[in-house]
């Protein structure tokens, strides 16, 4: 595998439903982030881990809990969501220190739709 | 206020005409980055340029060039001779210093359709 891997990359759960979203990169970077994209809306930053630890937590409700095991991993789990949060999930990666910044690369997100 | 405007929401345009993606920033900060990413159909945003605020040169890569003005605050992305494979939304994005990571605020987007 290279690059950003995310899986699944199609999801429909129910409203009480709960599940997990995995993001993997294979780049030797150090920082991890979740974004949000919706119909018609700017990409939207959810969650931030550099070095491992989270640096940003942008105002996400909590039924989104992120999890970031190791450099490696991040991991978005849901439990209760809404219908309004369908929408593509979308995982990156990139260098958290020297001489940047560095350009974010992307995985091929995982589309989520609550009925 | 840190923001980047890319006024054209859809663009179609046939295949081998030329195209310029217009962004405009915003940022208070003398020192900072722009991007331009492609987001095909298949979802995944693709790096294609990063460019600082010191360095005002043009650049070009194939049929790509990309045309930064501090003097308007604009960083115009050009296609030359469209190909169908062009087809994707393209974003604009501004990286932030305020942040020890890589925070970026991304444009809207925008969609740009080459019919055959």
């Amino acid at each position: 595998e290279t690059g950003v891997t995310q899986t699944p990359r199609h999801l429909v759960m129910g409203m009480t439903n709960k599940k997990s979203l995995k993001c993997e990169q294979h780049l030797g970077h150090n920082a991890m982030y979740w974004y949000k994209q919706s119909a018609k809306k700017p990409l939207e930053l959810m969650f931030v881990y550099s070095l491992e630890e989270r640096v940003e937590n942008n105002s996400v409700p909590s039924r989104f809990s992120p999890e970031c095991p190791n450099s490696s991993h991040l991991f978005l789990h849901l439990h209760t969501l809404q219908p309004e949060d369908s929408a593509l999930y979308l995982c990156a990666s990139s260098q958290a220190e020297g001489t940047g910044p560095y350009e974010q690369y992307f995985g091929p997100g995982t589309r989520l739709t609550v009925t | 206020a840190q923001k980047v405007t890319q006024a054209q929401t859809e663009i179609s345009v046939v295949e081998k005409e030329d195209v310029t993606l217009d962004c405009v920033y915003e940022t208070r900060d003398t020192t900072y980055y722009l991007f331009w990413y492609k987001q095909p159909p298949s979802g995944e945003l693709v790096f294609l340029i990063r460019r600082n605020s010191f360095d005002e040169q043009n650049e070009i890569s194939g049929r790509y060039s990309w045309n930064f003005q501090k003097s308007t605050s604009s960083f115009n992305f050009t296609i030359t001779a469209s190909q169908v494979v062009d087809s994707a939304v393209y974003f604009c994005a501004l990286r932030l210093f305020e942040t020890s990571y890589d925070k970026v605020i991304f444009g809207p987007g925008t969609s740009l359709s080459v019919i055959p």
